[in-house]
């Protein structure tokens, strides 16, 4: 079955530092990726998204993710956080050729310390 | 540009009583509607999804149904709540047609069974 991994459930970090939240997916022919950021009690806004194209992918507020075909991996990345980057992080995936559905996985929550 | 409403924002319901909540889509048409629950700590999981009017796949078995009585209008609802129906509810929406697969969320409703 397909399948999305997160494996930090949290990730505290200091404000300035860098930060990388981790993302595996089971492997397939064609995939398409997604980041997620999730603020406390709204929906979720889309950060990024991998279709096709460069494996290096730049989004909103400063967050980038790489897309690793050999590893199944697609890490997301910020160099220097800030206060306001604390939320919860979901990465997504979606197969083709059923590409209706998204298979989220179970979120990491950064939390971001002066 | 296209907009998401769900409503209520919250919902405080009994055990037994009936539920209904709401999600309407603007600026697009025919798109592919999702209704998703997320438990307190937990991640998205997908309830429901629509491509078409009168069309309505259920992923998970539960006391909960939808439909799709417009094209841009998703309802959830249940006869007879229980107190495992708490969570976070989250409709989305997404292209019917194109390559480009993310799903774009509401604001979510929060709904307490007491």
């Amino acid at each position: 079955a397909q399948s999305v991994t997160q494996l930090d459930s949290q990730v505290p970090v200091f404000e300035e530092a860098p930060v990388e939240l981790r993302c595996n997916y089971s492997s397939s022919v064609s995939v398409y990726l997604f980041w997620y950021v999730q603020y406390p009690n709204q929906g979720l806004q889309l950060l990024l998204k991998y279709l096709s194209g460069s494996t290096l992918v730049k989004g909103i507020n400063g967050f980038e993710a790489e897309f690793n075909k050999s590893q199944t991996s697609f890490h997301l990345r910020k160099p220097s956080v800030h206060i306001s980057d604390t939320a919860e992080y979901f990465c997504a995936v979606t197969w083709g050729p059923n590409t209706d559905k998204l298979i989220f996985g179970t979120g990491t929550r950064l939390q971001v310390f002066p | 540009s296209q907009t998401i409403h769900q409503w209520p924002a919250t919902l405080v319901q009994p055990v037994g009583s009936p539920l209904s909540l709401e999600c309407t889509v603007e600026g697009t048409s025919n798109p592919n509607l999702y209704w998703y629950r997320q438990a307190a700590g937990r991640g998205l999981q997908l309830l429901f999804y629509s491509v078409g009017i009168g069309q309505i796949s259920s992923e998970v078995p539960q006391n909960l149904s939808a439909s799709r009585p417009q094209d841009r209008q998703f309802i959830l609802s249940s006869k007879k709540l229980l107190l495992s129906d708490s969570g976070f509810y989250l409709c989305a929406w997404s292209p019917g047609t194109g390559a480009t697969y993310e799903q774009y969320f509401g604001p979510g409703t929060r709904l307490t069974v007491t």
